[in-house]
């Protein structure tokens, strides 16, 4: 099946630092990537869908400029935490679609475990 | 808003049993429904899809019932095994105008399922 893969599995960092989460689609071009993040207890929370070669779209209540998303080429999304606060610290995972795919299963990477101290 | 609700946050259940698994949602416009496995720390797995305008899919051990008139579906793992023990989300999507989908999805919260052996 489809792979998608994401670095780092984890991450600690200072306060104020940012930090930058890659997910790979390993063996498919994926124009549009999705960011998820999940609380401890709680569900998947879509972030923003990234479009590549265009703007992310963001959630409502998600900070663009807190969270950058860089879609630069068919098989990279980046997201970038800037200034990282304790708050931030999150398990955060990226998936991918197959272009066409019509019933539009996600495939999704391994998620990367942000502790922000 | 929570559009898609676990009510119930764990499940526990003896191996060879049935485990059923439900989920309840308040958008009527959702189109298609999908069941993910979660184990920690990694991204979640897809296993079993139902359209909107079906009320049973069968893959295996799994099965998914929809019940649009009560906006609820279950999953049912028959019959169930440790290795079954997992975070299960369900989750649904919206098609757009042209029939298909982007993949974003929206989850519930998840429900921790045990299998004793």
């Amino acid at each position: 099946g489809a792979v998608v893969s994401q670095h780092p599995s984890w991450v600690i960092c200072k306060s104020g630092t940012s930090v930058k989460i890659e997910c790979r689609s390993l063996d498919f071009q994926a124009t549009t990537m999705f960011w998820y993040r999940q609380f401890p207890k709680q569900s998947l929370m879509l972030m923003a869908t990234s479009n590549e070669g265009s703007k992310a779209t963001y959630e409502q209540g998600v900070e663009k400029d807190k969270f950058l998303i860089n879609h630069a080429s068919l098989t990279l999304s980046t997201l970038t935490v800037t200034s990282a606060h304790p708050e931030d610290s999150s398990f955060y995972i990226c998936s991918a679609t197959i272009p066409g795919s019509v019933t539009g299963e996600l495939f999704f990477g391994e998620g990367s475990r942000l502790t922000v101290l | 808003d929570q559009q898609v609700k676990q009510n119930s946050p764990s499940l526990s259940v003896q191996e060879g049993r049935i485990s059923i698994l439900n989920c309840d949602y308040t958008n009527s416009m959702f189109d298609y429904f999908l069941w993910y496995k979660k184990y920690p720390a990694e991204g979640p797995t897809f296993l079993i899809s139902i359209s909107s305008i079906k009320d049973k899919n069968e893959d295996g051990r799994f099965t998914v019932f929809l019940n649009k008139s009560a906006k609820h579906l279950s999953l049912h793992i028959v019959p169930s095994q440790p290795g079954d023990s997992a975070v299960y989300f369900c989750a649904a999507m919206r098609f757009n105008a042209g029939g298909t989908s982007y993949g974003k999805l929206t989850f519930g919260q998840g429900t921790i399922l045990t299998v004793h052996p």
